[in-house]
Protein backbone atom coordinates (compact mmCIF):
# COMPACT_ATOMS: atom_id res chain seq x y z
CA UNK A 1 0.00 0.00 0.00
CA UNK A 2 0.88 3.45 -0.01
CA UNK A 3 3.27 5.09 2.03
CA UNK A 4 2.65 8.18 4.47
CA UNK A 5 6.17 9.61 6.27
CA UNK A 6 5.54 11.15 9.23
CA UNK A 7 8.48 12.95 11.28
CA UNK A 8 10.01 13.09 14.39
CA UNK A 9 8.28 9.78 16.14
CA UNK A 10 9.14 11.54 19.40
CA UNK A 11 9.82 15.18 20.46
CA UNK A 12 10.21 16.45 24.17
CA UNK A 13 9.74 20.16 24.24
CA UNK A 14 9.80 23.10 26.91
CA UNK A 15 6.33 24.88 27.56
CA UNK A 16 6.21 27.99 25.72
CA UNK A 17 8.02 26.31 23.00
CA UNK A 18 6.75 25.57 19.54
CA UNK A 19 6.83 22.69 17.27
CA UNK A 20 6.85 21.31 14.09
CA UNK A 21 5.41 17.91 12.96
CA UNK A 22 5.76 17.11 9.05
CA UNK A 23 3.59 14.48 7.46
CA UNK A 24 4.65 13.59 3.92
CA UNK A 25 2.89 11.31 1.55
CA UNK A 26 6.10 8.98 -0.19
CA UNK A 27 4.56 7.60 -3.33
CA UNK A 28 1.60 9.68 -4.17
CA UNK A 29 -0.15 12.60 -4.30
CA UNK A 30 -2.54 14.36 -1.55
CA UNK A 31 -4.73 17.09 -2.15
CA UNK A 32 -6.40 16.22 1.15
CA UNK A 33 -4.23 14.82 4.63
CA UNK A 34 -5.98 14.85 7.82
CA UNK A 35 -4.04 15.36 11.79
CA UNK A 36 -5.63 13.34 14.21
CA UNK A 37 -4.92 13.63 18.20
CA UNK A 38 -4.65 10.41 20.72
CA UNK A 39 -4.81 10.93 24.22
CA UNK A 40 -3.96 7.68 26.68
CA UNK A 41 -6.04 4.67 26.24
CA UNK A 42 -8.81 6.90 23.74
CA UNK A 43 -9.68 6.84 20.39
CA UNK A 44 -8.18 9.02 18.19
CA UNK A 45 -9.66 12.41 17.33
CA UNK A 46 -9.89 14.45 13.88
CA UNK A 47 -8.59 17.85 14.75
CA UNK A 48 -8.18 19.32 10.85
CA UNK A 49 -8.27 18.47 7.30
CA UNK A 50 -4.92 19.79 5.80
CA UNK A 51 -5.67 20.88 2.33
CA UNK A 52 -3.51 21.50 -0.35
CA UNK A 53 -3.02 25.45 -1.43
CA UNK A 54 -6.14 26.19 0.95
CA UNK A 55 -6.62 27.14 4.70
CA UNK A 56 -6.92 24.02 6.66
CA UNK A 57 -10.69 22.98 8.31
CA UNK A 58 -10.95 22.43 11.81
CA UNK A 59 -13.44 20.70 13.54
CA UNK A 60 -15.13 22.01 16.79
CA UNK A 61 -13.12 23.27 19.71
CA UNK A 62 -9.85 22.96 17.91
CA UNK A 63 -7.77 26.30 18.37
CA UNK A 64 -6.55 27.29 14.52
CA UNK A 65 -4.13 29.67 16.28
CA UNK A 66 -2.74 26.66 18.87
CA UNK A 67 -2.50 23.92 15.69
CA UNK A 68 -1.04 26.00 12.60
CA UNK A 69 -1.27 23.25 9.76
CA UNK A 70 0.24 24.07 6.29
CA UNK A 71 -0.38 22.05 3.44
CA UNK A 72 2.73 23.74 0.96
CA UNK A 73 2.71 20.60 -1.80
CA UNK A 74 0.70 17.82 -2.77
CA UNK A 75 3.31 15.72 -0.88
CA UNK A 76 3.69 17.61 2.40
CA UNK A 77 1.35 18.73 5.56
CA UNK A 78 3.07 20.12 8.11
CA UNK A 79 1.41 20.36 12.43
CA UNK A 80 2.84 23.25 14.50
CA UNK A 81 1.51 23.35 18.04
CA UNK A 82 2.71 26.95 18.96
CA UNK A 83 3.30 27.91 22.41
CA UNK A 84 3.29 24.00 23.70
CA UNK A 85 1.83 23.38 27.18
CA UNK A 86 1.62 20.50 29.25
CA UNK A 87 -1.82 19.65 28.50
CA UNK A 88 -0.76 19.29 25.04
CA UNK A 89 0.97 16.02 25.01
CA UNK A 90 -0.31 13.57 23.15
CA UNK A 91 0.01 10.87 20.11
CA UNK A 92 -0.42 13.12 17.13
CA UNK A 93 -0.75 10.94 13.90
CA UNK A 94 -2.07 12.29 10.20
CA UNK A 95 -3.12 10.75 7.48
CA UNK A 96 -3.75 10.93 3.55
CA UNK A 97 -5.60 9.11 0.55
CA UNK A 98 -4.79 8.62 -2.54
CA UNK A 99 -7.77 9.04 -4.25
CA UNK A 100 -11.13 11.45 -3.83
CA UNK A 101 -13.32 9.30 -3.04
CA UNK A 102 -13.96 5.59 -0.75
CA UNK A 103 -10.46 4.96 -0.73
CA UNK A 104 -8.22 3.89 2.48
CA UNK A 105 -6.52 5.93 4.62
CA UNK A 106 -3.15 5.37 5.38
CA UNK A 107 -1.35 6.56 8.73
CA UNK A 108 2.01 8.06 9.59
CA UNK A 109 3.88 6.46 12.07
CA UNK A 110 2.76 9.02 14.66
CA UNK A 111 4.69 11.93 17.06
CA UNK A 112 4.87 11.48 20.42
CA UNK A 113 5.14 14.80 22.02
CA UNK A 114 5.89 15.41 25.69
CA UNK A 115 5.61 18.83 27.18
CA UNK A 116 7.47 19.61 30.02
CA UNK B 1 -22.36 13.81 16.09
CA UNK B 2 -22.27 9.61 14.95
CA UNK B 3 -22.16 8.46 18.33
CA UNK B 4 -19.94 5.55 17.25
CA UNK B 5 -19.63 2.61 20.09
CA UNK B 6 -17.59 -0.05 20.82
CA UNK B 7 -17.00 -2.42 24.12
CA UNK B 8 -13.98 -0.89 26.00
CA UNK B 9 -12.16 -4.18 26.42
CA UNK B 10 -12.50 -7.92 26.05
CA UNK B 11 -10.34 -10.99 26.76
CA UNK B 12 -10.38 -14.20 24.96
CA UNK B 13 -8.28 -17.73 24.75
CA UNK B 14 -5.76 -17.93 21.82
CA UNK B 15 -7.03 -19.92 19.39
CA UNK B 16 -10.78 -19.02 20.10
CA UNK B 17 -13.04 -16.74 17.87
CA UNK B 18 -13.76 -13.07 18.69
CA UNK B 19 -16.47 -10.85 17.37
CA UNK B 20 -16.05 -7.16 18.46
CA UNK B 21 -19.41 -5.07 17.97
CA UNK B 22 -19.69 -1.33 16.97
CA UNK B 23 -22.70 0.28 16.78
CA UNK B 24 -23.45 4.06 15.56
CA UNK B 25 -25.92 6.70 15.16
CA UNK B 26 -25.70 8.79 11.62
CA UNK B 27 -27.31 10.08 9.00
CA UNK B 28 -24.69 8.93 6.40
CA UNK B 29 -21.69 7.85 5.88
CA UNK B 30 -20.07 6.55 2.37
CA UNK B 31 -18.46 3.34 4.53
CA UNK B 32 -16.90 1.59 7.54
CA UNK B 33 -13.30 0.72 8.29
CA UNK B 34 -11.70 -1.54 10.90
CA UNK B 35 -8.21 -0.78 12.02
CA UNK B 36 -6.53 -2.27 14.18
CA UNK B 37 -3.68 -0.39 16.69
CA UNK B 38 -0.81 -1.61 18.75
CA UNK B 39 0.05 0.73 21.81
CA UNK B 40 2.24 3.78 20.39
CA UNK B 41 1.98 2.67 16.75
CA UNK B 42 -0.39 3.83 14.09
CA UNK B 43 -3.34 2.22 13.35
CA UNK B 44 -3.47 -0.03 10.82
CA UNK B 45 -5.98 -0.80 7.64
CA UNK B 46 -7.82 -4.21 8.54
CA UNK B 47 -11.65 -4.21 6.58
CA UNK B 48 -13.85 -1.96 4.35
CA UNK B 49 -17.14 -2.31 4.09
CA UNK B 50 -19.42 0.01 1.56
CA UNK B 51 -22.45 -2.55 1.39
CA UNK B 52 -24.30 -4.55 3.72
CA UNK B 53 -22.98 -8.39 4.48
CA UNK B 54 -20.05 -9.89 5.21
CA UNK B 55 -16.13 -9.12 3.78
CA UNK B 56 -13.95 -11.90 4.47
CA UNK B 57 -10.11 -11.47 4.55
CA UNK B 58 -7.92 -14.06 5.78
CA UNK B 59 -8.59 -14.74 9.94
CA UNK B 60 -10.51 -11.42 9.77
CA UNK B 61 -13.80 -10.69 8.93
CA UNK B 62 -16.07 -7.99 9.06
CA UNK B 63 -20.01 -7.61 8.67
CA UNK B 64 -21.66 -4.39 7.74
CA UNK B 65 -25.65 -3.77 8.54
CA UNK B 66 -26.71 0.02 7.46
CA UNK B 67 -30.32 -0.83 8.59
CA UNK B 68 -29.43 -1.95 12.17
CA UNK B 69 -26.42 0.57 12.73
CA UNK B 70 -24.17 -2.24 13.39
CA UNK B 71 -21.15 -3.22 12.32
CA UNK B 72 -19.01 -6.54 13.98
CA UNK B 73 -14.97 -7.66 13.40
CA UNK B 74 -14.76 -11.24 13.96
CA UNK B 75 -11.34 -12.81 14.82
CA UNK B 76 -10.19 -16.30 13.92
CA UNK B 77 -7.49 -18.67 15.27
CA UNK B 78 -6.37 -15.94 17.74
CA UNK B 79 -2.97 -15.64 18.40
CA UNK B 80 -1.54 -13.25 20.84
CA UNK B 81 0.07 -11.25 18.67
CA UNK B 82 -3.55 -9.67 18.25
CA UNK B 83 -3.74 -8.32 21.37
CA UNK B 84 -4.51 -4.69 20.35
CA UNK B 85 -6.89 -1.62 20.34
CA UNK B 86 -9.26 -2.52 17.39
CA UNK B 87 -11.43 0.75 16.22
CA UNK B 88 -14.03 1.27 13.65
CA UNK B 89 -14.38 4.35 11.56
CA UNK B 90 -17.07 5.66 9.64
CA UNK B 91 -16.17 6.97 6.18
CA UNK B 92 -17.99 10.55 5.85
CA UNK B 93 -18.43 13.26 3.33
CA UNK B 94 -15.31 14.90 2.55
CA UNK B 95 -12.85 12.01 2.91
CA UNK B 96 -13.27 12.52 6.87
CA UNK B 97 -13.06 9.47 9.50
CA UNK B 98 -14.74 9.54 12.39
CA UNK B 99 -13.48 6.73 14.46
CA UNK B 100 -15.53 4.81 17.17
CA UNK B 101 -14.05 5.11 21.22
CA UNK B 102 -11.99 1.55 20.33
CA UNK B 103 -11.49 -2.04 21.80
CA UNK B 104 -8.92 -3.03 23.88
CA UNK B 105 -8.59 -6.82 23.25
CA UNK B 106 -6.50 -9.26 25.30
CA UNK B 107 -5.41 -12.70 24.43
CA UNK B 108 -4.84 -14.96 26.95
CA UNK B 109 -3.21 -18.54 26.46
Amino acid sequence: GAVVSQHPSRVICKSGTSVKIECRSLDFQATTMFWYRQFPKQSLMLMATSNEGSKATYEQGVEKDKFLINHASLTLSTLTVTSAHPEDSSFYICSAQEGQVNTEAFFGQGTRLTVV
Amino acid sequence: GQNIDQPTEMTATEGAIVQINCTYQTSGFNGLFWYQQHAGEAPTFLSYNVLDGLEEKGRFSSFLSRSKGYSYLLLKELQMKDSASYLCALFLRGNKLTFGTGTQLKVEL
